[in-house]
């Protein structure tokens, strides 16, 4: 059980572009996800919190218009990053809340995102 | 600004050995305790969590928590290569289910 799936696994752009990357939880209702970001040799950074139905909540420093999140249904949330630049490229990792009350998260395998 | 401390390694054991890998947390109103399992290239796995203080077993792995000295710590009994990998410790933040990630100890387990 606590499966989440990504797509794409890995995805190359222009720069101008923008990117869409699914994170599924593909055996249990999510209703809150989580999207961050890893840089090479570098821990996990929290780049928002994606709640079923209502907006995402930011961390300080995320630029809310250029890292567009949807979480649509209780399975689905979708990462949109808009004119995507190559300091964007980066190890997009989306993770999902298990309800079990201990508050433990489930990650996908995450996006490889490379900017040209 | 509560924070997770781990040592970033490596820690190298032979195979075999125990690998005690440690953790210390800042916000003494934490309450759930996870640890993860990162490759290298891959996205973290968790192995597993615990929340009351003492020890919890799963395998060959056991999860230790003293809230008291706010010290978390993982071991693994009998190494194999195969858990060479980056180990995350993280810590439940008490703010909208978000966790509050160490920057991960890097194991090595030598043949």
């Amino acid at each position: 059980g606590a499966v989440v799936s990504q797509h794409p696994s890995r995805v190359i752009c222009k720069s101008g572009t923008s990117v869409k990357i699914e994170c599924r939880s593909l055996d249990f209702q999510a209703t809150t996800m989580f999207w961050y970001r890893q840089f090479p040799k570098q821990s996990l950074m929290l780049m928002a919190t994606s709640n079923e139905g209502s907006k995402a909540t930011y961390e300080q420093g995320v630029e809310k218009d250029k890292f567009l999140i949807n979480h649509a249904s209780l399975t689905l949330s979708t990462l949109t990053v808009t004119s995507a630049h190559p300091e964007d490229s980066s190890f997009y990792i989306c993770s999902a809340l298990f309800g079990t009350g201990y508050n433990e998260q489930y990650f996908g395998p995450g996006t490889r995102l490379t900017v040209t | 600004q509560k924070e997770v401390e781990q040592n970033s390694g490596p820690l190298s054991v032979p195979e075999g050995a125990i690998a005690s890998l440690n953790c210390t947390y800042s916000d003494r109103g934490s309450q759930s305790f996870f640890w993860y399992r990162q490759y290298s290239g891959k996205s973290p796995e968790l192995i597993m969590f615990i929340y009351s203080n003492g020890d919890k077993e799963d395998g060959r792995f056991t999860a230790q928590l003293n809230k008291a000295s706010q010290y978390v710590s993982l071991l693994i009994r009998d190494s194999q290569p195969s858990d060479s990998a980056t180990y995350l410790c993280a810590v439940d933040t008490g703010t909208a289910s978000k966790l509050t990630f160490g920057t991960g100890t890097r194991l090595q387990v030598t043949l």
